[in-house]
């Protein structure tokens, strides 16, 4: 049963310190979406890639966030420098790339920053 | 740009009563809408999408291109369905919107027993 695979599951840090989360996306999936899980604005996506290439990360701060794609089997969002309201779930989820598919979700990362 | 809305937070309902979660949307092409679950511990997963005009675990949802409403609805709530659901809407702007999903805020239905 493919997965989409996140690392870490959870990562306390302090204020100012640089935060990497990694996204395994399922073999294949050539879409991969960052979102933001917060109690007050649900799923916010950050940003997204199409074949490893950025299409849309305005829905992150670009003075403190950046997500990159390596290569196909690796995403990451990184932090830096962090801060308390960064605090929040993270999740990547991956798709084929085509309205109506539906996007399979990691488990995602709390990242609690004090 | 498009909006989903969610209107309610918490939803509380007793097992066996009805169950209905508004979603709201605002876009001015032709949306294509979804529902999400999350279980306890359990990963974001699809429930169902309006263009299949399915029904999943019980839950059916119609789309109201009128009233721009995509409502969750469930005749005989268990208490299984306790979990948190999201709306999303793909903008599918000609096809280039590769799947994206813009997300409401979450409702957390609680069935009780």
């Amino acid at each position: 049963d493919a997965r989409v695979t996140q690392t870490p599951r959870h990562k306390v840090t302090e204020m100012g310190q640089e935060v990497t989360m990694r996204c395994q996306p399922i073999l294949g999936h050539n879409t991969v979406f960052w979102y933001r899980q917060t109690m007050m604005q649900g799923l916010e996506l950050l940003a997204y890639f199409r074949n490893r290439a950025p299409l849309d990360d305005s829905g992150m701060p670009k003075d403190r966030f950046s997500a990159e794609m390596p290569d196909a089997t690796l995403a990451t969002l990184k932090i830096q420098p962090s801060e308390p309201r960064d605090s929040a779930v993270y999740f990547c989820a991956s798709g084929l790339g085509r309205t109506n598919e539906k996007l399979f979700f990691g488990s995602g990362t709390q990242l609690s920053v004090l | 740009a498009q909006r989903v809305t969610q209107p309610e937070k918490l939803l509380s309902v007793f097992k066996g009563a009805p169950v209905e979660l508004k979603c709201n949307y605002s876009y001015s092409g032709s949306p294509e809408l979804f529902w999400y679950v999350q279980y306890s511990r359990q990963r974001l997963q699809l429930l169902l999408r309006h263009i299949s005009r399915e029904s999943i675990k019980g839950f059916t949802a119609d789309l109201n291109k009128g009233e721009t409403s995509f409502h969750l609805k469930k005749p005989f709530a268990q208490e299984e369905d306790s979990a948190m659901y999201y709306c999303a809407l793909d903008a599918n702007a000609g096809g280039t919107s590769y799947g994206k999903l813009t997300f409401g805020q979450g409702t957390i239905l609680t069935v009780h027993p």
